[in-house]
């Protein structure tokens, strides 16, 4: 599974866009993009996944670039309940590699 | 639809004891996994199972063992409990099958104390 790289901490003001970045240079081309995060004490919460394509749901956006070494998640309008860790991973096999994440504070 | 649960939520055992950890899959859901949670380590994988069998493991010692019953519902063992061993140990179902690969859905976890 390709190796993740994420900051370790963002703050983000309630209300406004969070985007979280993460490079993976060594995605396979099979290698989805996966996003989850964990908010403190519970257990990790699928976000949105990707293969090439951008990709929108409820919760978030994921923007991929072309050459897939690297993507966002955007949360669009961030509250304070999105305060939490959030994992980015390349995934195509049989388990989730975690990282460290991004440990992103939502303030008022 | 429930999700998926875990328990206990909390336990405390004594060093040297063993213990069993309970995981009820999302209905439907054939392949369950284990991840153990700590300050120092982060998420790491610990096993997965489909249809009874273990088909992939982390790099655990022995002393980590699960197994998955014909309902789906999984459970895992340590023995010989270790200090190092009290973590969050979390389960994660999914739709696994011909065709099928959907993301991991994970449970709130057990929270294992070792003293």
């Amino acid at each position: 599974d390709a190796k993740t790289t994420q900051p370790t901490s963002m703050d983000c003001a309630e209300g406004r866009a969070a985007n979280l970045p993460c490079n993976h240079s060594t995605i396979s081309g099979n290698e989805y993009v996966y996003w989850y995060r964990q908010i403190h004490s519970q257990g990790p919460q699928y976000i949105i996944h990707g293969l090439k394509n951008n990709e929108t749901n409820e919760m978030a956006s994921l923007i991929i670039t072309e050459d897939r070494k690297s993507s966002t998640l955007i949360l669009p309008h961030a509250t304070l309940r999105d305060t939490a860790v959030y994992y980015c991973i390349a995934y195509n096999t049989d388990k989730l590699i975690f990282g460290t994440g991004t440990r992103l504070q939502v303030f008022p | 639809k429930a999700g998926v649960t875990q328990t206990p939520r909390y336990l405390i055992k004594t060093r040297g004891q063993q213990v069993t950890l309970s995981c009820s899959p999302i209905s439907g859901h054939r392949s369950v996994s284990w991840y153990q949670q700590t300050p120092g380590q982060g998420l790491q994988f610990l096993f997965e199972y489909f249809s009874e069998t273990q088909r992939n493991k982390g790099n655990f010692p022995g002393r980590f063992s699960g197994r998955q019953f014909s309902n789906s519902r999984s459970e895992m063992n340590v023995s010989t409990l270790e200090l190092g061993d009290s973590a969050l140990y979390l389960c994660a179902s999914r739709n696994l099958g011909p065709g099928k690969n959907y993301g991991y859905t994970f449970g709130s976890g057990t929270r294992l104390t070792v003293v």
